[in-house]
């Protein structure tokens, strides 16, 4: 069974704290994402990794960095929490679009971070 | 940039009644299509795809989509409704070229009455 894995199912953290979230995946995808997910506002990409040590930015970066040092893993870091950080985190993978059909992503059960 | 629709942020139906939420997306050329449900506190989870081949796609818990390309349309139905199937649904696009990005829409609640 394929699996998407975060670490933190909630989290509270203090503003100006450096925040790590992390996801890890047991597929082999090159691909890794974070969104996160606002009441009205739907799925909002942050960050993307299309291979190792590789990112890109999303829509809504500010803010947030990434780190990719191996395939499985993608870190979310938030360098200096703020309230207007508070929201829910959706990690996600999936293969490489040119490896065939299989293009659907594989979404972990999120992180809800509470930045007080 | 690409864009997706979804009609309608809340919809109610009663239990047995069709379920009908509409997806419209922008796109001159035809993405792969994707409809994820979020139940509480849940990640997303996979209902059906389009990418190719077939127009009406069959996914889980018996839900079914028409891609229809002269309306850039992609709507999701389930002839009746079960109380399970409260939840939150988001239609997805995979624009053709770059890399994986799904593009999503801002989801429809989904809430099934006695």
């Amino acid at each position: 069974d394929v699996k998407v894995t975060q670490s933190s199912r909630y989290l509270v953290k203090r503003t100006g704290e450096k925040v790590f979230l992390e996801c890890v995946q047991d597929m082999d995808h090159e691909n890794m994402f974070w969104y996160r997910q606002d009441p009205g506002l739907g799925l909002r990409l942050i960050y993307f990794s299309y291979d190792v040590k590789m990112k890109e930015k999303g829509d809504i970066p500010e803010g947030y960095s990434v780190s990719r040092e191996k395939k499985e893993r993608f870190s979310l870091i938030l360098e200096s929490a703020s309230t207007n950080q508070t929201s829910m985190y959706l990690c996600a993978s999936s293969l490489r679009i040119n490896r065939g059909l299989n293009t659907e992503a594989f979404f972990g059960q999120g992180t809800r971070l509470t930045v007080v | 940039a690409q864009s997706v629709t979804q009609l309608g942020s809340h919809v109610s139906v009663s239990e047995g009644a069709l379920v009908l939420l509409r997806c419209n997306y922008s796109s001159s050329v035809p993405p792969y299509l994707f409809w994820y449900v979020q139940y509480p506190n849940q990640g997303l989870q996979l209902l059906l795809k389009y990418t190719t081949g077939a127009t009406l796609v069959k996914g889980i818990n018996g839900f079914e989509a028409e891609f229809k390309k002269s309306e850039t349309s992609f709507h999701l139905t389930k002839p009746s409704a079960h109380m399970s199937d409260a939840a939150e649904y988001f239609c997805a696009v995979l624009p053709s070229g770059g890399y994986n990005k799904l593009i999503f829409g801002a989801g429809t609640r989904l809430a099934v009455h006695p």
